[in-house]
Formats: C-alpha cells, structure tokens, sequence
C-alpha cells in the first residue's frame, strides 16, 4: 500500500539553527514528490517538486531533496517566520495525492 | 500564477441549514479539483475527486447526498454541505489542478465552518 510518513511530528528549533525534516515514502513508481507549507488556518502552499532521485531544489532558506525512498527538507538558518506545518505529498495513482501527517516547525527568537 | 480562490472564509449556521463553499480557479484552467476536510492538528483527509463536467468521485466513508460536489467549468467547483449538523463543523480545503497526474496541486485559504 502506497505511504508517506513524515518525521518528526513536530520540531522545535531556535532561530538560526539549521535542521531537516524527513519524508519517507513507498509508493509503486514515483511520478513526482511535493513539499508544502501550511500556516494555521490556511490552505497549503505549495513549495517544491520533485521527480527524481538526486533533484534538488530552493527556495531562500529551503532545500528540497529526493532519494529513492525519501526526501528531506533542510532549512537554514530559520527564522521565527518559518513556523508552519510542513506537508509532503506524493500522487500514487493518477491524481489521488497522499499527504503525509506532516511535521510542524517552530522557530523560536 | 496559480491561484485558487476560495469562499467563503468563514461561515457560522444553524443546525439543519444548506452551505455552499465556492472554489475558483483564477489564473489557469483546473481540470481536476479536490475537496478535503481537515481537523485540528491533522493532515489533510480527502473526501472528493472532481472532473470538469463529470461526476464527482467520493472516497469511502464520505456521504455524497451530504456532501454534493459540482464542478461545472474548468474554473469553478462547489462543495454544498446540506442539511448540516454540528458534526460537520471542520475545515474545509478545496485544491485544483492541471490536466497531468504529475502537476503539484494548489489549495484555496480554506473554509471554517461551524455549526451551531
């Protein structure tokens, strides 16, 4: 069965101490794995995809990365701005994308 | 680009009464739309699938007589929570895509809905 398991469930960090969060997935051939940010009471706002192993993409202080079986999000000298939930996401079949639990990130001053 | 444009933000009611919740497309033509419903501190759950000018496609467990899905144009869907109970009370987020499977999808600000 098709799986995206987000570690950890919630990561508390002071401003400018870098960290990653973790997505690890298992899904029958992997069209594209996408990392979202989602502030309380909003919608997610999409951040990154990613189609292959070895990609690589950033966004200021985000860094998206791909193996074969999970993709990392490091951040870099976060600042309190960037406390939200942070959802990956992988489609599995057509467009049926499976969200993981998410991890939510706060940035302490 | 990409926006999606959801409404209302907020809606109180009373028990027993019919919401609508509209999701626009703005800047490019949604083939697929999704519907989700989320509750404190939990990820997304997704309730429907919808196509332009077909049936929505619901997944297991969620009501389609209480929870009608439309989408009428490659711009437009709408959730109508009918007949609305207390239990109904939650977030709601709608999303849009392109035509590929493997295009991110991108999500309206949501829709707190309380029912009294």
């Amino acid at each position: 069965e098709d799986q995206v398991t987000q570690s950890p469930e919630a990561l508390r960090l002071q401003e400018g101490e870098s960290s990653s969060l973790n997505c690890s997935y298992t899904v029958s051939g992997l069209r594209g794995l996408f990392w979202y940010r989602q502030d309380p009471g909003k919608g997610p706002e999409f951040l990154f995809t990613l189609y292959s192993a070895g990609e690589e993409k950033e966004k200021e202080r985000l860094k998206a990365t791909l193996t074969k079986k999970e993709s990392f999000l490091h951040i870099t000298a976060p600042k309190p701005e960037d406390s939200a939930t942070y959802l990956c996401a992988v489609p599995p079949v057509l467009n049926d994308m499976r969200f993981g639990a998410g991890t939510r990130l706060t940035v302490k001053p | 680009g990409a926006v999606v444009s959801q409404h209302p933000s907020w809606v109180i009611c009373k028990s027993g009464t019919s919401v609508k919740i509209e999701c626009r497309s703005l800047d490019f033509q949604a083939t697929t739309m999704f519907w989700y419903r989320q509750f404190p501190k939990q990820s997304l759950m997704l309730m429907a699938t919808s196509n332009e000018g077909s049936k929505a496609t619901y997944e297991q467990g969620v009501e389609k007589d209480k929870f009608l899905i439309n989408h009428a144009s490659l711009t437009l869907s709408t959730l109508t929570v009918t007949s609305a109970h207390p239990e109904d009370s939650s977030f709601y987020i709608c999303s849009a895509s392109g035509q590929y499977s493997n295009q991110p999808q991108h999500f309206g600000d949501g829709t707190r809905l309380s029912i009294l």
